[in-house]
Order: C-alpha cells, then sequence, then structure tokens
C-alpha cells in the first residue's frame, strides 16, 4: 500500500514567487494535515482539511499561505511572494478519521533563495 | 494551551545500553498521545499511541508508558540503527482540532 505521497520533494524559488507543495493522501483517508518544521524547531501545525472544506486554519499564516483538499486530485499548499522565512520542511499527513493516527510523507524541502 | 516538553534534548547511548526518553505534557483533556520516529531528510515515521494513564505498547526494542503528566519511551539494549530523533505529540480531545502538538524530539545515538 502507498503511504502519504508528497512533491516535489525539494523546492527552490526566488523571493517573490510562488510555492506550490502537492499532498496525495493514503488511498482511502479523507483527512489531511500539513505541518512545518523549521531548523532546530518542532513540527508546528498549520491546517487541517477534508475533502472541500478547511476545518481549522489557525496555524497558518494569515497572508500568503492557503490550503486546498479538493474533491479530486492532491491537497495542495500553496505560498504566494516567498520570503526567506518561508525556507523549511513541509510535511504532509493523513488520517482515516480525526480521531485516529496520522500517518506523514516524506515532506518537501523548500528553499528561498 | 497545550504544550509538549521532550527530555534530554540530546542523548548519546553505548550499543545495548538501556535509557529512557521523557515527554511532559499539558493539554486540556488528552485524546491521544504518539510517538513518531524521525531519520534524517523523512518524514515522521509512526511508533505508538497511547490512550489512557497506565497504558503500555512495546515494538521490538522500545516501549511506551503514559501516565497523567508525562510518558516514557523505554529503549532496551538499543542498537545503531536506532539511532534517530524521536518525538512526542499529543492530540487534546476538545476544541474540535485533530491537530498535533509536537515537542521538539530527543536525538538519539547509538554508538556501536
Amino acid at each position: 500500500n502507498a503511504g502519504v505521497m508528497q512533491n516535489p520533494r525539494h523546492l527552490v524559488r526566488r523571493r517573490g514567487q510562488e510555492a506550490r507543495l502537492r499532498c496525495s493522501p493514503v488511498k482511502g483517508h479523507s483527512h489531511v494535515y500539513w505541518y512545518r518544521q523549521l531548523p532546530e524547531e518542532g513540527l508546528k501545525f498549520m491546517v487541517y482539511l477534508q475533502k472541500e472544506n478547511i476545518i481549522d486554519e489557525s496555524g497558518m499564516p494569515k497572508e500568503r499561505f492557503s490550503a486546498e483538499f479538493p474533491k479530486e486530485g492532491p491537497s495542495i499548499l500553496r505560498i504566494q511572494q516567498v520570503v526567506r522565512g518561508d525556507s523549511a520542511a513541509y510535511f504532509c499527513a493523513s488520517s482515516y478519521s480525526g480521531v485516529n493516527t496520522q500517518y506523514f510523507g516524506p515532506g518537501t524541502r523548500l528553499t528561498v533563495l | 494551551e497545550d504544550q509538549v516538553t521532550q527530555s534530554p534534548e540530546a542523548l548519546r547511548l553505548q550499543e545495548g545500553e538501556s535509557s529512557s526518553l521523557n515527554c511532559s505534557y499539558t493539554v486540556s483533556g488528552l485524546r491521544g498521545l504518539f510517538w513518531y520516529r524521525q531519520d534524517p531528510g523523512k518524514g515522521p515515521e509512526f511508533l505508538f499511541t497511547l490512550y489512557s494513564a497506565g497504558e503500555e505498547k512495546e515494538k521490538e526494542r522500545l516501549k511506551a508508558t503514559l501516565t497523567k503528566k508525562e510518558s516514557f519511551l523505554h529503549i532496551t539494549a538499543p542498537k545503531p540503527e536506532d539511532s534517530a530523533t524521536y518525538l512526542c505529540a499529543v492530540q487534546a480531545a476538545q476544541g474540535g482540532s485533530e491537530k498535533l502538538v509536537f515537542g521538539k524530539g530527543t536525538k538519539l545515538t547509538v554508538n556501536p
């Protein structure tokens, strides 16, 4: 069984460009979570989505960041007008339901030049 | 605010030298406490979920225990391949969100 898939694994952007990160959950999972890991920091929650709905976006910066999980296709985390402080590893996790274990993907490492 | 504190930040062991990692937490009603292992450049790999005080779970050389304020990850006779960062996270039962709150992790190095 395929686990959580994320692409790209590495992404380099210049300041001001857009970054688009994709996440395909475990087959059968309808809950998706995005976390960010800064160097020497712990994993920080960003957003929790179910199909076509944002359930909790309390950890996501209010400007430049957006997330979606459409009825068909992967979940997308979009960062507009990236700045150097956005450089981090972004992890997606999925679960069968909100109370079940979250399984993580390999992450996308974003570098902003 | 829910918080997780892990100690020590780093731990060096000789192969075969057993030890324990600590995870202290404060949460507004615990739904679950999770242990993950993370290797450099990879995503967290699920190890255990604990739901209530007194619960214990084992997997190979690892055993996780839970009290009302903390959890321990006991490593018995570790091997070099157990070297990794071990992450603890809690999920609150209240508030409607299913987010995990993570500690900063314990970086374990096992020398042969």
